[in-house]
């Protein structure tokens, strides 16, 4: 069973705050790692689709890494705003398969 | 951007009667919509991918007859639960892939939030 894993499940910041979160993967078999926003009571909006290794993508304040060899990517927001409060999901595309998601994590920024 | 509608997005039922959810790409057209399910505090999970004009593929655990999945046009995609029981209360939300779109980029309904009393 594949497993993508992120942490921390939850966190809380100051508006200002600079943050990251990790999204962890079995490397193997790897074609692309997707990054979702999702607001509560709105639909998940794509962010990033990352496919090479050491590939870093950037949208305003939000950027994200990728390490395919040990299985790993990070999402970083630059001084969080209230309007970054939302759950983030990374999700993994094997070759050949739907997309497996983690659990999110739930960031809620403070003003 | 590509916007996907389903509907309904809270819906109440007794044990035993039938529930349909609608999932559309509103100005897309998509061969392929994948079905998930969300119980509280786990990870989306697949429950079946659907392709405009053939049989729907689920996922192991996922009894077909019970997840009734119909694809008859490029936008729209239904899920019927049968028969509904309280374990099938969940978080229900569609996907789709759009033609010519990037490589495995999934665009999201809003969800369906069934409870079966």
């Amino acid at each position: 069973i594949l497993n993508v894993e992120q942490s921390p499940q939850s966190l809380h910041v100051q508006e200002g705050d600079s943050t990251n979160f990790t999204c962890s993967f079995p490397s193997s078999n790897f074609y692309a790692l997707h990054w979702y926003r999702w607001e509560t009571a709105k639909s998940p909006e794509a962010l990033f689709v990352m496919t090479l290794n050491g590939d870093e993508k950037k949208k305003g304040r939000i950027s994200a890494t990728l390490n395919t060899k040990e299985g790993y990517s990070y999402l970083y927001i630059k001084g969080s705003q209230p309007e970054d409060s939302a759950t983030y999901l990374c999700a993994l595309n094997q070759a050949g398969t739907a997309l497996i998601f983690g659990k999110g994590t739930t960031l809620s920024v403070s003003s | 951007g590509a916007v996907v509608s389903q509907h309904p997005s809270w819906v109440i039922c007794k044990s035993g009667t039938s529930v349909k959810i609608e999932c559309r790409s509103l100005d897309f057209q998509a061969t392929t919509m994948f079905w998930y399910r969300q119980f509280p505090k786990q990870s989306l999970m697949l429950m079946a991918t659907s392709n405009e004009g053939s049989k729907a593929t689920y996922e192991q655990g996922v009894e077909k007859d019970k997840f009734l999945i119909n694809h008859a046009s490029l936008t729209l995609s239904t899920l019927t639960v049968t028969s509904a029981h309280p374990e099938d209360s969940s978080f229900y939300i569609c996907s789709a892939r759009r033609i010519g779109g990037l490589t495995g980029e999934l665009f999201f309904g809003e969800g369906s939030r069934l409870t079966v009393l």
